[in-house]
């Protein structure tokens, strides 16, 4: 296991309603991503959170928001949900401030299902 | 932009055997790193092995080791004595230096045969 938790496992929604994702990271972990994995796909970039700012973004609408608390928790939110927003969204934990690369650990992910 | 891309989307191994996964990527960094991530049936995505693109020696981990062929952008797994636990899929990954993101490719879905 990551140390890396996620809530809740399983959520359906419908269409046009808002959701919201939580994680928890690894303690002493200053940065979370989040990536959205459609079925049969890879993980793609949503965006990432540096010390409870957005600090890079994938090519995803201004309908996905995301938040990062001080005590190691994040929020994914999601409006106005389509069809297509059903996937796989994971979180991953990390540290930065350093060069090269910043090990990221996955949490299990939450299975989002738009109707 | 990066891309990464995997032409095999399933594979099959015997146990004990060994199998090799494919990976080409694409891009024009000359700071990278490249990385196997494994992601068993609703578990947690969890790295395997990790290559840093400036080491001209492959990374091993145990029964895990890549052939990295930079000038090909290539970079395969090799599974060695393959091992019932090894079922899951496996994204090979991209990070550009200085980036925040890593670029998955599709996957592909490894199955062991007892």
């Amino acid at each position: 296991e990551t140390g890396v938790t996620q809530s809740p496992t399983h959520l359906i929604k419908t269409r046009g309603q808002q959701v919201t994702l939580r994680c928890s990271s690894q303690s002493g972990h200053n940065t979370v991503s989040w990536y959205q994995q459609a079925l049969g796909q890879g993980p793609q970039f949503i965006f990432q959170y540096y010390r409870e700012e957005e600090n890079g973004r994938g090519n995803f609408p201004p309908r996905f928001s995301g938040l990062q608390f001080p005590n190691y928790s994040s929020e994914l939110n999601v409006n106005a949900l389509e069809l297509d927003d059903s996937a796989l969204y994971l979180c991953a934990s990390g540290t930065s401030g350093h060069q090269g690369y910043n090990e990221q650990f996955f949490g299990p992910g939450t299975r989002l299902t738009v109707l | 932009a990066q891309t990464v891309t995997q032409s095999q989307p399933e594979m099959s191994v015997q146990e004990a055997e060994t199998v090799t996964l494919s990976c080409t990527y694409d891009t024009s960094e000359s700071d990278y790193y490249l990385f196997w991530y494994k992601q068993p049936p609703s578990r947690q995505m969890i790295l395997v092995i990790r290559q840093e693109a400036y080491k001209q020696q492959n990374a091993t981990e145990n029964r895990f080791s890549v052939n990295f062929q930079k000038a090909a952008k290539s970079f395969s797994l090799k599974i060695s004595d393959s091992q019932l636990g090894d079922a899951a899929m496996y994204f090979c990954a991209y990070f550009a230096g200085g980036s925040e993101k890593l670029v998955f490719g599709k996957g592909t879905k490894l199955t062991v045969n007892p």
